[in-house]
């Protein structure tokens, strides 16, 4: 159980356009749905926070105009770079969790979706 | 913004012997977790310790955490080449319920 896929795994588009990422919860109800960025060789950053029904959470520094959060449902979340530019290229992850049950604190990671911006 | 340090950043060691990482964290916490992840891939669930535990086993691991010090270690004994991969400790914050990532430790078992 808690099985979280992304689609797509990998993606290549050119500068200026716009790409969506999706981040489904496959057998659990994700209340809450984490984006996380990864640079080469680096940690993962969080990027923001999404709640079913409401509006994203974005931490410091990140543009929420450039990056949207939808969370419309308990099972997908997506993300979109908007006008993606070659330093928008990373490996972005999702993660969820369904805090209205125990297993409140658990994050179940998705396999994450390389992004090069040509 | 990254919630700690882990050391070292990398390392390199031969099949069979045990390998040992740090992870150093700057807030409370109401628990600590251990994910693995192998190049190019998602991250894989390891272990959670509690901030009221102070040590925890699974398998060939064996996590510690000592929240006056604010820190943790994650040790795998008897490595497999299988275990090479980037070791990462995430604090899940007393206020916030979200993860914060360490920096990560490198691992390299040679066969």
């Amino acid at each position: 159980g808690a099985v979280v896929s992304q689609h797509p795994s990998w993606v290549i588009c050119k500068s200026g356009t716009s790409v969506k990422i999706e981040c489904r919860s496959l057998d659990f109800q994700a209340t809450t749905m984490f984006w996380y960025r990864q640079f080469p060789k680096q940690s993962l950053m969080l990027m923001a926070t999404s709640n079913e029904g409401s509006k994203a959470t974005y931490e410091q520094g990140v543009e929420k105009d450039k990056f949207l959060i939808n969370h419309a449902s308990l099972t997908l979340s997506t993300l979109t770079v908007t006008s993606a530019h070659p330093e928008d290229s990373s490996f972005y992850i999702c993660s969820a969790s369904d805090r209205s049950s125990g297993r409140m604190n658990e994050q179940f990671f998705g396999p994450g979706t390389r992004l090069t911006v040509l | 913004s990254q919630q700690g340090e882990e050391d070292p950043q990398a390392l390199s060691i031969q099949e069979g012997e045990n390998a040992t990482m740090n992870c150093s964290y700057k807030t409370s916490i109401n628990n600590l977790q251990w994910y693995r992840q192998n190049s190019g891939r998602g991250l894989v669930h390891l272990i959670l310790i509690r901030s009221n535990e102070r040590e925890k086993h699974s398998g060939r691991l064996r996590v510690t955490l000592d929240t006056s010090k604010k820190s943790s270690s994650l040790l795998i004994t008897a490595s497999r080449a299988a275990d090479t991969a980037s070791y990462f400790c995430a604090t899940d914050e007393a206020a916030g319920n979200k993860l914060t990532f360490g920096g990560g430790t490198r691992v390299l078992v040679k066969p």
